[in-house]
Order: structure tokens, then sequence, then C-alpha cells
């Protein structure tokens, strides 16, 4: 079946730090891969997404590149900030449904 | 404007009783969701509608029933409440009945307590 496996945490970084979170899946077919966003008490937010193989999603200083024959779809910043304090989903797209991972909460201290 | 929102936010009740919670989209799109976020933050997909019509029904309790009285609303019924459907529940859409393509719009949630 379809399935997101993604980096848990909690992580917790300093200001500037680099930041990566690894997600890998399994799906059948060619799926659509999204990392979504959710700051405290709200609801999730798209923050960026990549259709096919080898496309580089990036929004907000984020990036992630769809990597087929690793399966992966990694996340990474150069330099967070304290507003980037979330918890963060790796998602997959296929048969009209999105599965998503168990989401990373990441803390930036000052 | 609110793109996707929701009522009531927060919802305590005691086991046994029945409650809804209305969800609407003002983003003129065709489908709509209903997900369930556990205390572990996993979100998982419960139900979804395009234009009015059911097309996702996962592994979900009868207790359970959604209704799309139009396609810019989607609620949730819950009967005989359990203190395990204590949880966040997140109504979201998108453009398109492929969900799985089409960026997704969330709404608030609603912290669902049952005592």
């Amino acid at each position: 079946g379809n399935s997101v496996t993604q980096m848990e945490g909690p992580v917790t970084l300093s200001e500037e730090a680099f930041l990566t979170i690894n997600c890998t899946y399994t799906a059948t077919g060619y799926p659509s891969l999204f990392w979504y966003v959710q700051y405290p008490g709200e609801g999730l937010q798209l923050l960026l997404k990549a259709t096919k193989a080898d496309d580089k999603g990036s929004n907000k200083g984020f990036e992630a590149t769809y990597r087929k024959e690793t399966t992966s779809f990694h996340l990474e910043k150069g330099s967070v900030q304290v507003s980037d304090s979330a918890v963060y989903f790796c998602a997959l797209g296929r048969s009209e449904k999105l599965v998503f991972g168990k989401g990373m909460k990441l803390t930036v201290n000052p | 404007d609110t793109a996707v929102s929701q009522t009531p936010k927060y919802l305590v009740t005691q086991m046994g009783n029945d409650k809804s919670i209305k969800c609407e989209q003002n983003l003129g799109h065709d489908t709509m969701y209903w997900y369930k976020q556990d205390s572990k933050k996993f979100l998982k997909i419960m139900f979804s509608y395009n234009n009015k019509e059911l097309i996702i029904n996962e592994t979900v309790p009868n207790r359970f029933s959604p209704k799309s009285p139009d396609k810019a609303h989607l609620n949730l019924h819950i009967n005989s409440l359990e203190l395990g459907d204590s949880a966040v529940y997140f109504c979201a859409s998108s453009q398109g009945a492929g969900g799985g393509s089409y960026e997704q719009y969330f709404g608030p949630g609603t912290r669902l307590t049952v005592t």
C-alpha cells in the first residue's frame, strides 16, 4: 500500500541552524509529494510540493527534491528562524487522497 | 476572509452524547474532506466528498456520518460519543477530486474532548 515514513522528532535547533527532515515513501505508480506545516493552534498549510521525479519544490527558504531512485522527499532549510517552529508533515498524494507521515515537531530557539 | 471555517473550535461533551461539527469553504472547491488528528499528531483521512457525493470512506465506525448539503459545506455528525473519539478534527477542501494531486486547504480544527 501507500505509506510515508518521516523523522518523528521532536527536534530542537538554534536559530540559523541547518535543518533536514527525512521523508521516504512507498507507493504504487507515480505519486505527488507534499510537505505541510502546522503552526501551533492552527490547521495545516501547504509548504511545498513536487509532482514528478526530479522536481524541486521550494517556499519560504525550504526546499525538497522528488527522488524516485531513493523514494525520498527530504525537506531542507539552510538557516531556520524561531518562526519556523511548527510540526512538519510529509505527505503522498495518490488515488484521490493524501497519506501523511506522523509529523515532526520542530522547535527553534533564539 | 476565512477560506475553510469550522465550528465549534472546542467541543467538550460526555460519553454517549451526539454532536455535530460544521465546515464551510468559500474557495469554490469541489472536494471536501474530514481528517482526524490524534494526540500524537497523527493525521488520518476519514471521509471525502466531491460535489456532494461520497468518494472516500475510510475504516471509520458508522457512528460517524458525514453530510454534505451542498459543495461548500461538509458536516460531521457523531453518535454515541466514546472516549476514544477525543481528537482534533480537521476539515479540508481542494479544487478537484484528485485529492492526491491538488493542494488541500485546511480549516483551523475542532478539538473534541469526550469525558
